[in-house]
């Protein structure tokens, strides 16, 4: 299926370092959303952005749809332990179907 | 937001088996989703599941071999028929609503080993 572009794949950081992650897809979305998901859970929603140019902050994280509205990043600062996961942006659009379309997600590992 | 609950949340199945994974949300939602993550992979839409018409299978998924219920609107079934071992995968009910308009609430999710 469909899915959209994440960079990167994966990352080692220390404790305390920021975290840039993107996300790219040649389609325009209506809405970007940003996911973690811990093991054996299910993801879990961390910000939507409804706007081109839209900034938006949740605690220590921040993300931005893109202008063009092809693409999103989401920056965490002051990376903690509890960060350790994998992160998924997904887009939803409503040109020619209904859906929610998932990135091919960002596996964070936090070094103490 | 709205809560899941699936079942069973972790299944080992025999080769040529069925598994039906049951999904049960606590408030009334009118589209449910199935998506599938198979090891160490991203999330795939298997199909979209509305109350009172047939799901709409994304391509590459076929209503044989993943046969979808929804008799209500507080729950949906996902049926992964004849299992093989490329079967093994986690499989997620979610449903719109939340923290906001456009955004998708997970189950907990399914997880099948198949042997």
């Amino acid at each position: 299926g469909q899915q959209l572009n994440q960079s990167p794949q994966s990352m080692f950081i220390q404790e305390g370092e920021d975290v840039s992650m993107n996300c790219t897809s040649s389609s325009i979305f209506n809405t970007w959303l940003w996911y973690k998901q811990d093991p054996g859970e299910g993801p879990v929603l961390l910000i939507a952005l409804y706007k081109a140019g839209e900034l938006t902050s949740n605690g220590r994280l921040t993300a931005q749809f893109g202008i063009t509205r092809k693409d999103s990043f989401l920056n965490i600062s002051a990376s903690i332990p509890s960060d350790v996961g994998i992160y998924f942006c997904a887009g939803f659009t409503t040109s020619g179907t209904y859906k929610y379309i998932f990135g091919t997600g960002t596996r964070l590992k936090v070094l103490a | 937001s709205a809560v899941i609950s699936q079942k069973p949340s972790r299944d080992i199945c025999q080769r040529g088996t069925s598994l039906t994974i049951q999904c049960q949300v606590d408030s009334q939602v009118t589209m449910m989703f199935w998506y599938r993550q198979q090891p160490g992979q991203s999330l795939t839409l298997i199909a979209t599941a509305n109350q009172g018409s047939e799901a709409t299978y994304e391509s590459g998924f076929v209503i044989d071999k993943f046969p979808i219920s929804r008799p209500n609107l507080t729950f949906s079934t996902l049926t992964v028929s004849n299992m093989s071992p490329e079967d093994s995968s986690i499989y997620l009910c979610s449903v719109e609503g939340g923290s906001g308009a456009n955004v998708l609430t997970f189950g907990a999710g399914s997880r099948l080993t198949v042997l």
